[in-house]
């Protein structure tokens, strides 16, 4: 079973804070995705990586930077949080095959910035 | 998800049929996707139906695609109390393999 898992499933933060989100799978996939979901605007993607210390913008980049120094490790850093970072934030992995390989999820972590 | 759109919520009786909405914009999409969001958890792949076909049927879950409308619909058959959850549907441009763009949710409530 494929298993993805996210450091943290509550987080709260002060704005101006740096943030780290991190995630772990344990199925060698080469891609990993990093996600918000905001009620109403589904999941939007943040960033992505194909591959040990590659990435790619997805269609939300501002605000955020990420690091993938291990093939298992996808971390999502918030340089300063703001208020409006405020949200779930899902990280996913996928194998480089094709289209019908499934994007498998964690369980999320519930980010507040006050 | 504005390229991809869904109505927020659904509410029908245990052992009723249900049908979850999707509407794309983008025709170049290759493979359409359902997934599941329990409470608290991540999101689950239901089924997936690629560009050419029009139906799939799963068990109890059928997906019906129609091109023309670039309308793609979630039938679940004997909806039960363990099916509420968040309903995404999703989408992977063509030439953009590892990238999927989701729809709003539709949140799914079963009443005993």
């Amino acid at each position: 079973d494929v298993k993805v898992t996210q450091s943290s499933r509550y987080l709260v933060k002060r704005t101006g804070e740096k943030v780290f989100l991190e995630c772990v799978q344990d199925m060698d996939h080469e891609n990993m995705f990093w996600y918000r979901q905001d009620p109403g605007l589904g999941l939007r993607l943040i960033y992505f990586s194909y591959d040990v210390k590659m990435k790619e913008k997805g269609d939300i980049p501002e605000g955020y930077s990420v690091s993938r120094e291990k093939k298992e490790r996808f971390s999502l850093i918030l340089e300063s949080a703001s208020t409006n970072q405020t949200s779930m934030y899902l990280c996913a992995s996928r194998r480089e095959l094709g289209f019908t390989d499934t994007q498998y999820f964690g369980p999320g972590t519930r980010l507040t910035v006050l | 998800g504005e390229d991809v759109e869904q109505s927020l919520f659904l509410s029908v009786r245990e052992g009723d049929s249900s049908v979850i909405n999707c509407t794309y914009t983008d025709s170049s999409s290759t493979y359409l996707y359902w997934y599941k969001q329990e409470p608290g958890a991540g999101l689950q792949l239901l089924t997936y139906i690629f560009s050419n076909m029009d139906m799939k049927q799963d068990q109890r879950l059928t997906v019906l695609l129609n091109k023309k409308d670039k309308h793609l619909s979630l039938r679940i058959a004997d909806t039960q109390t363990g099916d509420s959850a968040i309903y995404f549907c999703a989408r992977t441009p063509r030439g953009a393999g590892n990238m999927l763009t989701f729809g709003g949710g539709t949140r799914l409530m079963v009443k005993p």
